[in-house]
């Protein structure tokens, strides 16, 4: 069975633009969650999504937003990108809302100049 | 607010030397405790989850205990391959969001 898969796996792209990051989770899965990992710290949480819809959302500006499509994929999307938008971005899927393990795809790697 | 901090930051061992990685933490009220594998450019690869203190899991060369308030990593005879960041998480009983750790980089020299 295919695990999460992300696309683009790498992108590079200029301050001020917009940029989408693409899912899919591990057929079966409900629940996507996307993390935001610099390098040299571990993975920081951004959104989880269930049932198409936000259910939890960490500490990032407003320029930061996702949605989940009715099969289950999702996508992040990244307005008027700094600088410090720069990392790897991380998918992860559970079975379902509360699922107690989550299994990450291999991330999105954005680079902006 | 949960927090995870991970020692040593980095290490380095020879092959065959066994030793341990230490996760700390605070949470209130754990739902669970997650170790994860790094390989550099890649996604983290899931390990154990451990729920409650004094639980044990064992992967290969990999064994997880878990207290009320720090967690082990052992790495028993460790190879090469083995090298690699390894994460710990936690969870709590309020949020649906994994709190990370800042990893351990290890190295296994042959």
């Amino acid at each position: 069975d295919a695990g999460v898969t992300q696309s683009p796996t790498h992108l590079i792209k200029t301050r001020g633009q917009h940029v989408t990051l693409r899912c899919s989770p591990i057929s079966g899965h409900k629940s996507v969650s996307w993390y935001q990992q610099v390098l040299g710290q571990g993975p920081q949480f951004i959104f989880q999504y269930y049932e198409k819809e936000e259910r939890g959302r960490g500490n990032f500006p407003d320029r930061f937003s996702a949605r989940q499509f009715p099969n289950y994929s999702s996508e992040l999307n990244v307005n008027a990108l700094l600088l410090g938008d720069s990392a790897l971005y991380l998918c992860a899927s559970s079975l379902e809302f509360s699922g107690n393990t989550i299994y990450f795809g291999e991330g999105s790697w954005l680079t902006v100049v | 607010e949960d927090q995870v901090t991970q020692s040593p930051e980095a290490l380095r061992l020879q092959e065959g030397e066994s030793s341990s990685l230490n996760c700390s933490y605070t949470v209130s009220g754990l739902r669970g405790l997650f170790w994860y594998r790094q390989d550099p450019g890649k996604g983290p690869e899931f390990l154990f989850t451990l729920y409650s203190a004094g639980e044990e899991k064992e992967k290969e060369r990999l064994k997880a205990t878990l207290t009320k308030k720090e967690s082990f990593l052992h790495i028993t005879a460790p190879k090469p391959e083995d090298s690699a960041t390894y994460l710990c998480a936690v969870r709590d009983n309020y949020g649906q969001n994994f709190v990370f750790g800042p990893g351990t980089r290890l190295s296994v020299l042959p």
